[in-house]
């Protein structure tokens, strides 16, 4: 049973170009909604998280949006850039449990020039 | 560079044979976490470290798995008759008390032949 289910699976888009990704969960419980980027051969790197009782969150050009009732949330890369180009992965944990995330399966993005 | 380090960042070894990874988290976090990844797939979580007592682990964690965390310091991930099953990369993840954001680390990658 996948308890986060990310897409698409993979996505182009143009320099300047707003890619955005989605997630949809399951369980209820979780209270924390973090987005991780992965270069090929490194680990994920933490880019933005948010919580339940926020509906959207912005850092830099990367931005949260959250919809509790739905049960989603999405990541919007503004003005992508060719260097965005990677892995990007949504998680959920629940802060009442050890915190274990649980992972998408991965958004393959490229920024073309 | 987040502060967590691994070592080896790379293991190549025969079908059989026992390897053994080490992770170094950030100096002070109470936390550790090991995930694994395989190709085309999101981390999955494996076990749980608060200082040095593991406290959850995954059923993914077969009894050929063994992690330690002595001292509440450095953690170490030991697979055992290892088989090509296996091969993946192995993510280690440190998290400091009262906060919920993990940062992984480069991650170990096995091959088993």
């Amino acid at each position: 049973q996948q308890q986060v289910k990310q897409s698409p699976q993979s996505l182009i888009v143009q320099k300047g170009g707003i890619p955005i990704i989605n997630c949809a969960y399951e369980n209820t419980a979780f209270d924390y909604f973090p987005w991780y980027q992965q270069f090929p051969g490194k680990g994920p790197a933490l880019l933005i998280a948010i919580r339940p009782d926020v509906s959207e969150k912005k850092e830099g050009r990367f931005t949260i949006s959250f919809n509790k009732s739905a049960k989603q949330f999405s990541l919007h890369i503004m003005d992508s850039q060719p260097g965005d180009s990677a892995t990007y992965f949504c998680a959920a944990s629940m802060e009442g449990s050890q915190g274990n995330l649980i992972f998408g399966k991965g958004t393959k993005l490229s920024v073309k020039p | 560079d987040t502060g967590v380090s691994q070592d080896p960042r790379h293991k190549i070894t025969k079908r059989g044979q026992n390897v053994t990874f080490r992770c170094d988290p950030i100096s002070e976090h109470n936390r550790l976490y090991w995930y694994r990844q395989t190709l085309g797939q999101g981390p999955e979580f494996l076990t749980y470290f608060q200082n040095e007592a593991q406290l959850e682990k995954s059923r993914l964690l077969s009894d050929r798995f063994s992690a330690e965390r002595p001292k509440g310091s450095f953690s170490t991930l030991e697979i055992q008759r290892t088989e090509q099953g296996d091969s993946a990369m192995y993510l280690c993840a440190s998290r400091p008390t009262g906060y919920n954001e993990q940062f992984f680390g480069p991650g170990t990658r096995l091959t088993v032949l």
